[in-house]
């Protein structure tokens, strides 16, 4: 069973549009959702992340829209660029989940210049 | 955050053999994890390693396959045993996941197996 859903599998999108990475989730324990950019050839690294308590987060050109009660959270790359291009993941651990996270299935992203 | 180094990066190997990936970390830290990350598909866990005790195999994995070593706090290993072509994949340790704080992976090996 998926634990974290997520889509759309790949995204292609034009310089300086938006790139959006939809997220959702079942268990109700999850309280940490981060999200991962991974470049080819390397491991995942840690882009940016949220808890439940606000609804939105940004850290530059990346914003993290959390829907508490929809249990769905999305990540929202403006003005992407094509070094954007990559994976990412969203991810979700819980208290009920002692220290492991339920990865999505990635979205592969590519920026056209 | 954490720099984590993994050796070897890539390795090619045959049917039957087996091959142990290590994994170290530039500080101490309590938990380390190993993932699975198949061509094109997301990541799997597929064990967390504490020092000083067993390692805990999530349903899927079993330790006669997947042995670990967790030797101190700052280094761990994983063993791929009785490969098969199955097995090609990136395998990645990871380091966290404390409630304060989060993940960090390192590089992965990328594993072919012929």
């Amino acid at each position: 069973q998926q634990q974290v859903k997520q889509s759309p599998q790949s995204l292609i999108v034009q310089k300086g549009g938006i790139s959006i990475i939809n997220c959702a989730y079942e268990n109700t324990a999850f309280d940490y959702f981060p999200w991962y950019q991974q470049f080819p050839g390397k491991g995942p690294a840690l882009l940016i992340a949220i808890r439940p308590d606000v609804s939105e987060k940004k850290e530059g050109r990346f914003t993290i829209s959390f829907n508490k009660s929809a249990k769905q959270f999305s990540l929202h790359i403006m003005d992407s660029q094509p070094g954007d291009s990559a994976t990412y993941f969203c991810a979700a651990r819980g208290t009920n989940t002692g220290n492991q996270f339920y990865f999505g299935t990635g979205t592969s992203l590519t920026v056209i210049p | 955050s954490a720099v984590i180094s993994q050796k070897p990066s890539r390795d090619i190997c045959q049917r039957g053999t087996s091959l142990t990936i290590q994994c170290q970390v530039d500080s101490q830290v309590t938990m380390m994890f190993w993932y699975r990350q198949q061509p094109g598909q997301s990541l799997t866990l597929i064990a967390t390693a504490n020092q000083g005790s067993e390692a805990t195999y999530e349903s899927g994995f079993v330790i006669d396959k997947f042995p670990i070593s967790r030797p101190n706090l700052t280094f761990s290993t994983l063993t791929v045993s009785n490969m098969s072509p199955e097995d090609s994949s990136i395998y990645l340790c990871s380091v966290g996941g404390t409630l304060t704080d989060t993940q960090y992976f390192g590089p992965g090996t990328r594993l072919t197996v012929l």
